[in-house]
């Protein structure tokens, strides 16, 4: 079974000012691993994934995401925040055989303020 | 309409009542998804359908029953819920049902049951 940890529930960070967004997984086989982005009242919308080749992911906003296979980490990052980003984002795994069941994290908050 | 919508937007039931959550891609996918979201907990993956045959029913309770007449809409009927079933329900589509797809979500139905 595969399993994700998003240790932050909550990030809370000034405009203009870096952000990094942890994300670890667990699996014992080899996975997709998945950026969402859930803004207030609304879907999820996926930012970025990491299907094969080089391990350093761009996105949509400005956001980017490394993978780490020897750490299984998966952290999500952005050098310049904006008041738009406060939203919700999760980090999610899936199996790369057979149909597609991502496996989300509880979510990490990211709280942008003047 | 564009993209995936899913009506009603908030529904408040009573634990004997019937009801039924309608989701609709306009995405021309083949598979589409039912999750359940709590608060503070990851979100949970309940049922997957693949050109409207279900692929996965992740241990979910037999009060909750889906549908899936055509590749663009599903139904989650609900049947003498429990409290603890209040939730968001989100619906997803995407391509073809695999590892790689990026699943398209709905806004979500937010679910009350006294």
């Amino acid at each position: 079974a595969q399993s994700v940890t998003q240790l932050d529930s909550q990030v809370p960070v000034f405009e203009e000012a870096p952000v990094e967004l942890r994300c670890n997984y667990s699996s014992s086989v080899s996975v997709y691993l998945f950026w969402y982005v859930q803004y207030p009242n609304q879907g999820l919308q996926l930012l970025l994934k990491y299907l094969s080749g080089s391990t350093l992911v761009k996105g949509i906003n400005g956001f980017e995401a490394e993978f780490n296979k020897s750490q299984t980490s998966f952290h999500l990052r952005k050098p310049s925040v904006h008041i738009s980003d406060t939203a919700e984002y999760f980090c999610a795994v899936s199996v790369i055989s057979g149909f597609q069941k991502l496996v989300f994290g509880t979510g990490t908050r990211l709280l942008v303020s003047p | 309409e564009t993209g995936v919508t899913q009506t009603p937007r908030h529904l408040v039931m009573g634990m004997t009542n019937k009801k039924s959550l309608k989701c609709e891609q306009h995405l021309g996918h083949n598979a589409m998804y039912w999750y359940k979201q709590s608060a503070k907990k990851p979100l949970e993956l309940m049922f997957v359908y693949s050109l409207e045959e279900r692929v996965e029913n992740n241990s979910v309770p037999s009060r909750f029953s889906p549908e899936c007449p055509n590749s663009s809409h599903l139904f989650l009927h609900l049947h003498t819920l429990q409290p603890e079933d209040s939730a968001l329900y989100l619906c997803a589509s995407s391509q073809g049902g695999g590892g790689t797809d990026t699943q398209y979500f709905g806004p979500g139905t937010r679910l009350t049951v006294l």
